[in-house]
């Protein structure tokens, strides 16, 4: 079955980096498009970017261009995001979540668990 | 701001049908397929419904999807408690993804 695992909880002080990653399961991970998409703490969902699993083609959010990169490792079926210049503003749930490559008409059909992001001094 | 317009809030009692809007423009829902997430408490967020209408192996009937010009419905049939959850659209707009700012669902 589709598994997506991402790494745990992390805690930044404003001003770091952080990277968070997702291992792809169950699937060939290069037929698929990775998203990213935040929640910040009792808050709706917001979508940061996507990987092209095969080419490591990027598309990113308007608002994290300048400080998000989304990076995958094929070999190891494993997709990236590295967020730079934390603020508190950072602090929520990410998640990486699956689609087919293009538009993806069939949503986000898989999900991983999320990873904690706390930035605080 | 959310460019997929939700109602914050939504209820019902058990064995109710409850409806979820979700208002965007000719970019995206007037153009793009609409898909549909559960999020229930403390856990990600699950596919409910995917181009508009489609339910994923494993989503019950109760729930399905419509699309009309530049607004989609969420419509869940014999309301269960278990069905307390947030609700979010999304769409695709130009090479990006959005969502709705979502809907929290009270079963009374």
């Amino acid at each position: 079955q589709v598994q997506l695992v991402q790494s745990g909880a992390e805690l930044k002080r404003p001003g770091a980096s952080v990277k968070v990653s997702c291992k792809a399961s169950g699937y060939t991970f290069t037929g698929y498009y990775l998203h990213w998409v935040r929640q910040a703490p009792g808050q709706g969902l917001e979508w940061v970017g996507w990987i092209n699993g095969n080419t490591g083609g990027t598309n990113y959010a308007e608002k994290f261009q300048d400080r998000v990169t989304m990076t995958r490792d094929t070999s190891i079926s494993t997709a990236y995001m590295e967020l730079t210049r934390l603020t508190s503003d950072d602090t929520g749930h990410y998640y990486c979540a699956r689609t087919l490559p293009g538009r993806g008409s069939g949503g986000f059909d898989s999900w991983g668990q999320g990873s904690l992001v706390t930035v605080s001094s | 701001q959310s460019v997929l317009t939700q109602p914050p809030s939504a209820s019902g009692t058990p064995g109710q049908n409850v409806a979820i809007s979700c208002s965007g423009s000719s970019s995206n829902i007037g153009s793009e397929y609409v898909s549909w997430y559960q999020q229930l408490p403390g856990a990600a967020p699950k596919l409910l419904i995917y181009r508009n209408n489609q339910r994923p192996s494993g989503v019950p009937d109760r729930f399905s999807g419509s699309k009309s010009g530049t607004s989609a419905s969420l419509a869940i049939s014999g309301l269960r408690f278990e069905d307390e959850a947030d609700y979010y659209c999304a769409a695709w707009d130009d090479a990006h993804w959005l969502f709705g700012g979502g809907t929290k669902l009270t079963v009374l």
